[in-house]
């Protein structure tokens, strides 16, 4: 069952704009994380926030975390071609199991 | 670096084939996972393992088994593949429950 929805499903954005995308889940989580997948390969690991955490950074990145809305943010500052990809969040709640939602697909235009 | 490897990029099988796909870390990591991914409906959990021979159903395990017979390794078999098991399918590992590790991916083609 997928826990996590992102919108947009679609963002089309310049090269140097910000990016943003979001989440929402419907039961209690222990943390959020958001993954990136470049076309036809594996999902690569890009922040986990825990539930008691309301914002993180990790370079271009940050993430906001509303636990009372169950909604999470990704923020992608000066957004360049290689952020191209689908952008995924994920909540591992009380089952022992991340679930994901059905992606943002992000196109970064030169 | 941490590296998780599946045993195919690209697999064709026709119907009713018996279909392993494999997937290896070394990682030492406890926690293994197959998922399944198709357009419009990200990834779906089929089956996952928390340590050396034990496995839970995930959310789609109907059609599939798997096997962890060793730490690094965790096999996905499709007894009887069908059309409708083509897709991506994507191993990853873990430690604990938090980031996940993913291999590069399986597209399996059931004609």
């Amino acid at each position: 069952s997928q826990q996590g929805e992102e919108d947009p499903q679609a963002l089309s954005i310049q090269e140097g704009e910000n990016a943003t995308m979001n989440c929402s889940y419907k039961t209690s989580i222990n943390n959020l994380q958001w993954y990136r997948q470049n076309s036809g390969r594996g999902l690569v690991h890009l922040i986990l926030i825990r539930s008691n955490e309301r914002e993180k950074h990790s370079g271009r990145l940050r993430v906001t975390l509303d636990t009372s809305k169950k909604s999470s943010s990704l923020l992608i500052t000066a957004s360049r071609a290689a952020d191209t990809a689908s952008y995924f969040c994920a909540t591992y709640g009380s089952a022992r199991q991340l679930t994901f939602g059905s992606g943002t697909q992000l196109t970064v235009l030169p | 670096d941490v590296k998780v490897t599946q045993s195919s990029r690209y697999l064709v099988k026709r119907t009713g084939e018996k279909v392993f796909l494999e997937c290896v870390q070394d990682m030492d990591h406890e926690n293994m996972f197959w998922y399944r991914q198709d357009p419009g409906l990200g990834l779906r959990l089929i089956y996952f393992s928390y340590d050396v021979k034990m496995k839970e159903k995930g959310d789609i395990p109907e059609g599939y088994s798997v096997s962890r017979e060793k730490k690094e390794r965790f096999s996905l078999i499709l007894e009887s593949a069908s059309t409708n098991q083509t897709s991506m399918y994507l191993c990853a590992s873990s430690s604990e429950w938090k980031t996940q590790y993913f291999g590069p991916g399986t597209r399996l083609l059931v004609l």
